[in-house]
């Protein structure tokens, strides 16, 4: 099944303790991004990268690390975590090209205390 | 600048009346709309969109979205409402700058509550 894989689906952890939020697409798509969402702000883009190596900063890359090693994968480092970083995030890929839409996992709700 | 509106934060709705929920877009050249629909403890599915050709575009769940390019708008509609499209629904328009096509921009959604 075509699909975007994030793990965890919940996690709780503690300000500074580094982590890892990991995705994964078995769809081959070039485009893969990171999104957060926060209730009254909608979808807020963090990174996104166009191919492998290739990444660039989105809205609100602060306090966020990413990294392209591979086609499929697209890691989320938060390196000390702080509590305003609590939110549900999202990961996404498509194929390049205007035309294409996004295939969205099914999130990540964070929560930093 | 490059955006999309969502002017309504909620939409209520009776089962079985016609539904729509509202879209505005800025973007520089010819605009690339996407419908997507967040239902509770879930991603984003991905509805419909506009590339080019019919003003009217169908989608899944019997979701039709209209472009109208004269008004900037790419609302969502839906000829009778179900309890079950009640979910969170997002509007985007792909980025049109240099080096941002990959890019797609949300409008901050609007929930939908669709009572019996």
């Amino acid at each position: 099944e075509a699909q975007v894989t994030q793990n965890p689906r919940y996690l709780i952890t503690v300000t500074g303790k580094k982590l890892t939020v990991t995705c994964s697409q078995n769809m081959n798509h070039e485009y893969m991004s990171w999104y957060r969402q926060d209730p009254g702000l909608g979808l807020r883009q963090i990174y996104y990268s166009m191919n492998v190596e290739v990444t660039d900063k989105g809205d609100v890359p602060e306090g966020y690390k990413v990294s392209r090693k591979e086609k499929r994968n697209f890691p989320l480092i938060l390196e000390s975590p702080s509590p305003n970083q609590t939110s549900l995030y999202f990961c996404a890929s498509s194929l390049r090209g205007r035309g294409y839409g996004y295939t969205f996992g099914s999130g990540t709700r964070l929560t930093v205390v | 600048a490059q955006s999309v509106a969502q002017p309504e934060d909620q939409v209520n709705v009776a089962e079985g009346n016609p539904l729509t929920v509202k879209c505005t877009y800025s973007v520089s050249g010819n605009p690339y709309l996407f419908w997507y629909v967040q239902y509770p403890n879930r991603g984003l599915q991905f509805l419909l969109k506009y590339i080019t050709g019919d003003n009217l575009v169908k989608g899944s769940y019997g979701f039709e979205a209209e472009f109208n390019k004269s008004q900037t708008s790419f609302h969502l509609k839906k000829p009778s409402a179900l309890v079950s499209d009640s979910a969170l629904y997002f509007c985007a328009v792909r980025d049109q700058r240099t080096g941002s096509q990959g890019n797609l921009i949300f409008g901050k959604g609007t929930k939908l509550s669709v009572k019996p």
